[in-house]
């Protein structure tokens, strides 16, 4: 079945520390999107990539980064920069013709030591 | 910009009986509109969307929506509740933005608790 595989499901991360949350999808999708979930607050964009090596800043980039280059993986990396890294992170792709609704993964939890 | 309003933070309905889930949205043009479904360390789920045509849009789930344009509303309903639709939902307004992306924005989500 096609889908979206996000990896780890629970991270940790110590204070100085990058991590990065993998993103996988089978859809052929062109669009690939990372949002951060926090508890009332909604889903707020991160990142989003319509082609391959080619990517745009969300609402809240400050402390990420990502890069696209396959149109298969969209990896974020939570740098050090990001003073609050603890949420839910979720990640979704679309065709990016047209109106096309979303597809999301099942999402990382990213805690901190 | 686009912008959706999830007036209701907490929803509590007793299993067998009818819900409604209010979305306000603004947009200068005509939206397109989706509802999603989330349970708990899950990713989201669409319920259904709205592009145009019939205001009345069925759903998974026995979910349905109304388009009302003149009250910037796009409601989810469902006539008979069940323990299992207990998830947060999410409403979420499409647009082009002006570099040609298509980007939704969501609302703040609302937690529907079903009691037996």
């Amino acid at each position: 079945d096609g889908g979206i595989t996000q990896s780890p499901k629970y991270l940790f991360r110590k204070e100085g520390q990058n991590v990065t949350l993998s993103c996988e999808q089978n859809l052929n999708h062109d669009a690939m999107y990372w949002y951060r979930q926090d508890p009332g607050q909604g889903l707020r964009l991160i990142y989003y990539s319509q082609i391959v090596n080619d990517f745009q800043k969300g609402d809240i980039a400050e402390g990420y980064s990502v890069s696209r280059e396959k149109k298969e993986s969209f990896p974020l990396t939570v740098t050090s920069a990001q003073k609050n890294p603890t949420a839910f992170y979720l990640c979704a792709s679309s065709m990016s013709r047209g109106y096309q609704p979303q597809h999301f993964g099942d999402g990382t939890r990213l805690s901190i030591l | 910009a686009q912008s959706v309003t999830q007036p209701d933070i907490h929803i509590t309905v007793s299993e067998g009986a009818s819900l409604e889930l209010r979305c306000n949205y603004s947009y200068g043009a005509t939206p397109y509109l989706f509802w999603y479904v989330q349970s708990p360390g899950q990713g989201l789920q669409l319920l259904l969307k709205y592009f145009s045509g019939d205001t009345l849009v069925q759903g998974i789930k026995g979910f349905e929506a109304e388009f009302k344009r003149s009250q910037s509303s796009f409601n989810l309903r469902k006539p008979s509740v069940h323990w299992s639709d207990a998830a947060e939902y999410f409403c979420a307004v499409g647009a082009i933005t002006s570099g040609g992306s298509y980007i939704p924005t969501f609302g703040r989500g609302t937690s529907l608790i079903v009691h037996p």
